[in-house]
């Protein structure tokens, strides 16, 4: 069946830390791999895409990484500002139809 | 560049009621997706529409649930009569069909999304 699970489902993190949000899916054959944010209240906005022979991507202080052999996938945000509070959603595409395969999304809050 | 278009945003209504919502996707895009998300979950497929056909709506309430896309541009999805589970955010989003530089390879496109309240 595919499946894309994150962890953690949530995260509180103080301003200026790094942090590192994980991916695992079981979604084959794989095309490409999606990090969206969503503020509250928002629609998800996209911040990187990833196909099968891509091992990392940058966004800004998003650096996300992608492991196609173990199939996991990491978003990696350094020095973190308030405005990072949102949650963080994985989303796996196969290809053909363009069938995305949504994670549960990782909740982050950044305090100062 | 307009983005996606949802209304209303915010709706409250009483079980047994109805409710539709409209959306207007990003010009020239042929896809037009409807998620359902709820709090604390990632958004679930509802419907897939590719200009104004239907793609995929397995996972569509067809009981309750209904969508078109007439013109394969606007689309409305209703919900009739809403149960207290159908509580969500509603999102619409679109994909073109070409690739662009900025687009890439079938990058979503999402709307804000509307926000259901079933009492």
């Amino acid at each position: 069946k595919n499946q894309v699970e994150q962890s953690p489902q949530s995260l509180i993190i103080l301003e200026g830390k790094n942090c590192t949000l994980q991916c695992n899916y079981t979604v084959s054959p794989f095309s490409n791999l999606r990090w969206y944010k969503q503020d509250t209240g928002r629609g998800p906005v996209s911040l990187t895409i990833m196909t099968f022979s891509e091992n990392t991507k940058s966004n800004g202080r998003y650096t996300a990484t992608l492991d196609a052999d173990t199939k996991q996938s990491s978003l990696h945000i350094t020095a973190s500002q308030l405005s990072d509070s949102a949650s963080y959603i994985c989303v796996v595409t196969g290809p053909g139809t363009y069938k995305y395969i949504f994670g549960t999304g990782t909740r982050l809050k950044v305090l100062a | 560049e307009a983005g996606v278009a949802q209304s209303p945003r915010y709706k409250i209504i009483e079980k047994r009621q109805s409710v539709a919502f409209w959306c207007n996707p990003i010009s020239g895009h042929a896809t037009l997706y409807w998620y359902q998300q709820i709090l604390g979950q990632g958004p679930k497929l509802l419907i897939q529409f590719q200009n104004n056909g239907v793609v995929d709506d397995s996972q569509l309430p067809k009981d309750r649930f209904s969508a078109e896309r007439l013109k394969g541009v606007d689309s409305t999805l209703k919900i009739q009569p809403a149960k207290l589970e159908d509580s969500a955010v509603y999102l619409c989003a679109s994909r073109s069909n070409r690739k662009t530089k900025r687009e890439g390879s079938g990058e979503l496109f999402f709307g804000e999304g509307s926000r259901l309240t079933v009492l």
